[in-house]
């Protein structure tokens, strides 16, 4: 079993719709979760963390961690074209020595 | 957020080179660099973590000799790929973690990442 479980998709949706995106994971000694946003043939781009369970909101993304399950969500409402894009999950223990990726999800939002 | 400036965004090279590429963080200090590499629709792969002023820690299959990697002060870390061979065409990303207390100190950002064509 790998690590981080994530659907590479794509997930296509039209413009408006709600998204949602997950990562299960294995290591209980994961503390601190990341989603990372990756536009085609660019670096990686932060977009929100968490550290233990939990929600977090930023504007339309909702970040979502319940380490009882072993499973973290990234919401999207309001999607839009521009929010296109491979969404990577990434993790790490309290150590914070390397982070740990899921193979990220494919996003397609059309207009 | 931080920035991570990496160069140069595109470079190719003759089979048999060498070729450096950059990573600096421009406005923190980063004690810990990552080196990725990334094939089409794949994952990020760690091939090293490095830190300023020691020898680079590779994972395990990544020739050590051939992806040579320095990390010479807190801003500055570079990736030189030795002997270069077409099967090591891939995108390169790297990243910098910010030293500092708590989660925000030890984000870790990402540099725009470099494609690297060996013809």
């Amino acid at each position: 079993q790998k690590e981080v479980e994530q659907d590479p998709g794509p997930l296509s949706v039209p413009e408006g719709a709600i998204v949602s995106l997950n990562c299960t994971y294995s290591n209980s000694a994961f503390q601190y979760f990341m989603w990372y946003r990756q536009y085609s043939r660019k670096g990686p781009e932060l977009l929100m963390y968490t550290y233990s369970s939990g929600n977090k909101e930023d504007g339309r993304f909702t970040a979502q961690v319940d380490k009882s399950s072993k499973y973290i969500s990234l919401f999207i409402r309001d999607s839009q074209p521009s929010d296109s894009a491979t969404y990577l999950c990434a993790m790490t223990d309290s150590g914070y020595s390397t982070l740990t990726f899921g193979k990220g999800t494919m996003l397609l939002v059309s207009p | 957020g931080a920035v991570v400036s990496q160069h140069p965004s595109r470079v190719i090279c003759k089979s048999g080179t060498s070729v450096k590429i950059e990573c600096r963080s421009l406005d923190f200090q980063a004690t810990t660099m990552f080196w990725y590499r990334q094939f089409p629709k794949q994952s990020l792969m760690l091939m090293a973590t490095s830190n300023e002023g020691s020898k680079a820690t590779y994972e395990q299959g990544v020739e050590k000799d051939k992806f040579l990697i320095n990390h010479a002060s807190l801003t500055l870390s570079t990736l030189t790929v030795t002997s270069a061979h077409p099967e090591d065409s891939s995108f390169y990303i790297c990243s910098a973690r910010a030293s500092g207390q708590g989660l925000s100190g030890n984000t870790i950002y990402f540099g725009e990442g470099s494609w690297l064509t060996v013809v």
